[in-house]
């Protein structure tokens, strides 16, 4: 089946600090793969994607690169803000046909001063 | 403003009541979608609607019963709740059902179960 393997959290960092977080995935054909983010007492945003292996996506200092190879997708920014706390989904859809977005279970960042 | 506008934020509901939740797009989208979002959990799809047509109902129970009136109106109806249906209710839409499309999220209905 497909599926989607992210870091258990939280994970706390310092402002300015480097962040990292990991996420793998299965699947049964070729997957587009997304991070979204969800800040507290709001929906999931989309942050960033890429649609096919060797791309990289970005956005608001974030980037992830889709690694076939490895079937990951980790999510990295090289200087976090204290506004960047927020839970952080990854997912991924099969681009053939109509396909379920499946994320993972989603990963805490806590970012302090 | 994501695009997707969920109403209401917060609701509190006995049992035995009949409630509604309501999405609505203004993106132009074709497809729409609810989730579930209860805590320590991933996210659940429910239902799917392509078109107005419901493409998708993921074994929800009949308790949730959904309405698609056209492509930018989207509704739960919920009756005889029970208390593990409290959860974050999100609404999503997506241009089609293609892989690389991303689903725009609405802040969802925080629900209580009393």
């Amino acid at each position: 089946g497909n599926s989607v393997t992210q870091m258990e959290g939280p994970v706390t960092l310092s402002e300015e600090a480097f962040l990292t977080i990991n996420c793998t995935y299965t699947a049964t054909g070729y997957p587009s793969l997304f991070w979204y983010v969800q800040y507290p007492g709001e929906g999931l945003q989309l942050l960033l994607k890429a649609t096919k292996a060797d791309d990289k996506g970005s956005n608001k200092g974030f980037e992830a690169t889709y690694r076939k190879e490895t079937t990951s997708f980790h999510l990295e920014k090289g200087s976090v803000q204290v506004s960047d706390s927020a839970v952080y989904f990854c997912a991924l859809r099969l681009n053939t046909g109509f396909q379920k977005l499946v994320f993972g279970t989603g990963t805490r960042l806590l970012v302090s001063p | 403003e994501t695009g997707v506008t969920q109403t209401p934020r917060h609701l509190v509901m006995g049992m035995t009541n009949k409630k509604s939740l309501k999405c609505e797009q203004h993106l132009g989208h074709n497809a729409m979608y609810w989730y579930k979002q209860s805590a320590k959990k991933p996210l659940e799809l429910m239902f799917v609607y392509n078109f107005k047509e419901q493409t998708e109902n993921n074994s929800v129970p009949s308790r949730f019963s959904p309405e698609c009136p056209n492509s930018s109106h989207l509704f739960l109806h919920l009756h005889t709740l029970q208390p593990e249906d409290s959860a974050l209710y999100l609404c999503a839409s997506s241009q089609g059902q293609e892989g690389n499309q991303p689903q725009h999220f609405g802040d969802g209905t925080r629900l209580s179960i009393l």
